[in-house]
């Protein structure tokens, strides 16, 4: 069965500090990992999309890669802005293709930047 | 514009009644989903429809029951509701390669 971990649980970041995200995964053939934002009371917002090893997007202060096993999601000089959770999610081979697939969430990072 | 669409935003009810969440989504996307996210934040796919067809029908008891009148609209009916469905519903719809856009998700309360 296809299994996303998410560490750490909670994270709390003075603002400016950087640090990382981490995603592992194990998935009988990864089609894509995606990243997602959501705030308290919303729907999770669509970061990135990852297809393959070694593979990097970036976006403001955000930047993601991907390994074999694992994503993480590097946070470079967050503001309070950034307070978030954070979601990823894989897509398995089956249903893949054409605009119809499962996705497989893990729990979660819940990040707070202080000011 | 709203891209993706839920109402109500909140849903409180009493144990054993009926109730149905809506969904519209304005993006023109092929594919809708029900997902579902318990107490402890995990997100957990229920349906998907494809062109008013349902293509994934996870382990879901048989008291929810999803409509699809048309590509644009997907909505949610429970029977018979019990204090474990409490959680938020979120409805979301796709494209290629872009990820899901999620609508602002309904609380459902069940007392």
């Amino acid at each position: 069965e296809d299994q996303v971990t998410q560490s750490p649980e909670a994270l709390r970041l003075q603002e400016g500090e950087s640090s990382s995200l981490n995603c592992s995964y194990t998935v009988s053939g990864l089609r894509g990992l995606f990243w997602y934002r959501q705030d308290p009371g919303k729907g999770p917002e669509f970061l990135f999309t990852l297809y393959s090893a070694g593979e990097e997007k970036e976006k403001e202060r955000l930047k993601a890669t991907l390994t074999k096993k694992e994503s993480f999601l590097h946070i470079t000089a967050p503001k309070p802005e950034d307070s978030a959770t954070y979601l990823c999610a894989v897509q398995p081979p089956k249903f893949s293709g054409g605009s119809n697939y499962k996705l497989t969430f893990g729990k979660g990072t819940l990040l707070t930047v202080n000011p | 514009d709203t891209a993706v669409s839920q109402t109500p935003k909140y849903l409180v009810t009493q144990m054993g009644n009926d109730k149905s969440i809506k969904c519209e989504q304005n993006l023109g996307h092929d594919t809708m989903y029900w997902y579902k996210q318990d107490s402890k934040k995990f997100l957990k796919i229920m349906f998907s429809y494809n062109n008013k067809e349902l293509i994934i029908n996870e382990t879901v008891p048989n008291r929810f029951s999803p409509k699809s009148p048309d590509k644009a609209h997907l909505n949610l009916h429970i029977n018979s509701l019990e204090l474990g469905d409490s959680a938020v519903y979120f409805c979301a719809s796709s494209q290629v390669s872009r990820g899901y856009t999620f609508g602002s998700g309904t609380r459902l309360t069940v007392v």
